[in-house]
């Protein structure tokens, strides 16, 4: 199993650009997760979902959008990038809300 | 308050060394508690769950006082792998979304 992986690892973004952070798990995990990490702030969750086609909203979610289509993908779209988001994004999955979250590498973008 | 409260350190301890972590979490009706690692550039992974009994892991100890609201991870005969930074995560109330501490940074050296 590859577990929790994030697509791209890097990317560098100018002002107003749209992305998509792809995040995949083949674990067959209900629940999802989208954090971003910055310097003295910690782990801040943007987006999660609960189950194949449901989303909501987390601790920091303006800016984001998600989308479940599928159970074992998670998408996190930016429409208009803004230097604020340049951070440091992991995406996390558990298969029950009991157990604990298992996170991909992470996905490193730069907004200038 | 901040709802998970960690000191930041660093920690900068010699091989061989006990360190503990202190955490205070703000919410009571907190369900789980957790200690995740996470190294440089790299993501958390759990470390350990912290139960109200308290609980080890070879080297390491975690205990829970809820009645105070605090955590603890006690980490003895520390090694240089050890170095990381150390999060305080708890599970809020409701569905499954943490909580994480902002984290205490740990640097063994030789």
């Amino acid at each position: 199993n590859a577990g929790v992986t994030q697509t791209p690892k890097f990317r560098v973004l100018k002002t107003g650009q749209s992305m998509t952070l792809l995040c995949a798990q083949d674990m067959n995990h209900e629940y999802m997760y989208w954090y971003r990490q910055d310097p003295g702030m910690g782990l801040r969750l943007i987006h999660y979902s609960v189950g194949e086609g449901t989303t909501a909203k987390g601790e920091v979610p303006d800016g984001y959008n998600v989308s479940r289509l599928k159970k074992q993908n998670f998408l996190l779209g930016l429409e208009s990038a803004a230097p604020s988001q340049t951070s440091v994004y992991f995406c996390a999955s558990t298969r029950d809300r009991s157990e604990t979250q298992y996170f991909g590498p992470g996905t490193r973008l730069l907004v200038l | 308050r901040k709802e998970v409260e960690q000191d930041p350190g660093p920690f900068n301890v010699p091989e061989g060394a006990t360190v503990a972590f202190n955490c205070t979490y703000s919410n009571s009706a907190s369900q789980s508690f957790f200690w995740y690692r996470q190294d440089c550039r790299k993501e958390p992974k759990l470390l350990m769950s912290v139960y109200s009994s308290g609980n080890e892991d070879g080297r390491f100890t975690a205990q829970l006082n809820r009645a105070s609201q605090y955590i603890s991870l006690l980490i003895r005969d520390s090694k240089l792998s050890d170095s990381a930074t150390y999060l305080c995560v708890v599970r809020n109330s409701g569905y499954s979304t943490l909580t994480f501490g902002k984290g205490t940074m740990l640097l063994v050296s030789p």
